[in-house]
């Protein structure tokens, strides 16, 4: 079974541009969260979809947008992009919404620098 | 925002050595789950943990979820460069459904 894939993996933007990042989840998996991770800041939350719902949202400014597809595959945009956004974002699904009990499965993650 | 605390931040051993990671918070957590994460890949789930004072094996790493679901700890017996990797521990929520909150993160090196 295929695991987590993201487009692309490595992107470079100027600050005030936007970025959409593409993630699609294991085969039969419908729960799909994004995380954000940086040196100083570590693996942080922003948000998780489920069913094309968006069930969790992180303390990330309204900058960070998501959306499910129908197909469980997830993107997440990010507009006028800030030095400061320059990370790895990664993409984790899981088979269902249990709750804190659920297996993710994380991909390789989307190297994002600005510039 | 509920924090997860590492410690140490970085570890080198010898290869054969033991080691033991922690993770503390002040917040109560209905689950807790450990991560390696390899430079270039995404993190990959180890073990969940979900009483209190829960003690879980996997091979040579031995996990413990703290009696009163604060803390928990990840000890590896005779390290070898395989266990090389950053640790991290992440806390569930029963009342935020999948959003957990990662600690800070431990870089392990296990020198042959």
């Amino acid at each position: 079974k295929a695991g987590v894939t993201q487009t692309p993996r490595y992107l470079i933007k100027t600050r005030g541009q936007q970025v959409t990042l593409s993630c699609s989840p294991i085969s039969g998996h419908r729960s799909v969260s994004w995380y954000q991770q940086t040196p100083g800041q570590g693996l942080q939350f922003l948000f998780e979809y489920f069913s094309e719902t968006q069930r969790n949202k992180g303390n990330f400014p309204g900058r960070f947008s998501g959306r499910q597809f129908s197909n469980s595959r997830s993107e997440m945009n990010v507009s006028t992009l800030e030095l400061g956004d320059s990370a790895l974002y990664l993409c984790a699904s899981s088979l269902e919404y249990r709750g804190f009990t659920d297996e993710q499965y994380f991909g390789p993650g989307t190297r994002l620098t600005v510039t | 925002t509920q924090l997860l605390e590492q410690s140490p931040q970085f570890l080198s051993i010898q290869e054969g050595e033991n080691l033991t990671v922690y993770c503390n918070s002040s917040s109560v957590f209905s689950s807790l789950q450990w991560y390696r994460q390899e430079p270039g890949e995404g993190p990959v789930l180890l073990v969940t943990v979900v009483t209190g004072g829960e003690v879980k094996k996997l091979k040579r790493l031995t996990f413990q979820f703290g009696d009163a679901r604060k803390d928990s700890s990840l000890h590896i017996t005779a390290a070898q460069p395989g266990d090389t990797g950053l640790y991290l521990c992440a806390g569930g929520n029963g009342n935020t459904g999948n959003q957990f909150y990662f600690g800070t993160g431990t870089s392990l090196t296990v020198i042959p």
